[in-house]
């Protein structure tokens, strides 16, 4: 069974603040994907990391994977109150010929004005 | 821009009745997952599809639940006789290959009563 840990669960900070969110495994991923999910809605997809050591930016998101694919980061630079909502790491597994995304259990951001 | 689609967005059910949960994946995907969140809890993997056939399987995906792609455009969700705890949100998904990003739908909340 795959796990992906997150943390921290929940996050409060103010704006203008940096903060980051760490996913981890000890299974390698084929790939990672972060989310954003908001109150009764579905995951909107923010961002794909494949490669080991990998990094992607999103305006102030900072995405990276770790060189042995079993690890990621989200790094937010000068929260927005904008930025609150829950974040979703799913990691990718391939066991024969099925993919499927296991996700994190989420972090829960709240960005005060 | 293609996005999944989900109906319906809510649905209320008596318990033992048998419920059906809808889902038009983004033309030209090749694989369908289905996701459930029970209210306050993790993305939980239910089952994949790929190539008209039940790649992977949750433990949560019991005898009671079943997937169906019946005219290469819609795919669906059956629960035979749903029980209280079927209560959540339940999200499809679709991907266009192996190693490519998972986009989901808006979900449909069930509700059983």
């Amino acid at each position: 069974t795959q796990l992906l840990e997150q943390s921290p669960q929940f996050l409060s900070i103010q704006e203008g603040e940096n903060l980051t969110v760490y996913c981890n495994s000890s299974s390698v991923f084929s790939s990672l994907q972060w989310y954003r999910q908001e109150p009764g809605e579905g995951p909107v997809l923010l961002v794909t990391v494949v490669t080991g050591g990998e990094v992607k930016k999103l305006k102030r998101l900072t995405f990276q994977f770790g060189d042995a694919r079993k690890d990621s980061s989200l790094h937010i630079t000068a929260a927005q109150p904008g930025d609150t909502g829950l974040y979703l790491c799913a990691g990718a597994f391939r066991q024969g010929g099925s993919e499927k995304l296991v996700f994190g259990k989420g972090t829960k951001l709240t960005v005060n004005p | 821009e293609p996005e999944v689609t989900q109906t319906p967005s809510h649905q209320v059910t008596q318990m033992g009745q048998e419920v059906i949960l809808r889902c038009v994946p983004i033309s030209n995907h090749l694989y369908f997952y289905w996701y459930r969140q029970i209210l306050g809890q993790k993305v939980e993997f239910l089952v994949s599809f790929y190539n008209n056939e039940i790649s992977e399987k949750s433990e949560i995906f019991d005898d009671q639940f079943s997937v169906e792609r019946p005219d290469g455009s819609n795919f669906t969700l059956k629960i035979r006789s749903t029980k209280l705890e079927d209560s959540a949100m339940y999200f499809c998904a679709s991907r266009a290959g192996a190693g490519t990003e998972a986009f989901f739908g808006q979900g449909t909340r069930l509700t059983v009563v």
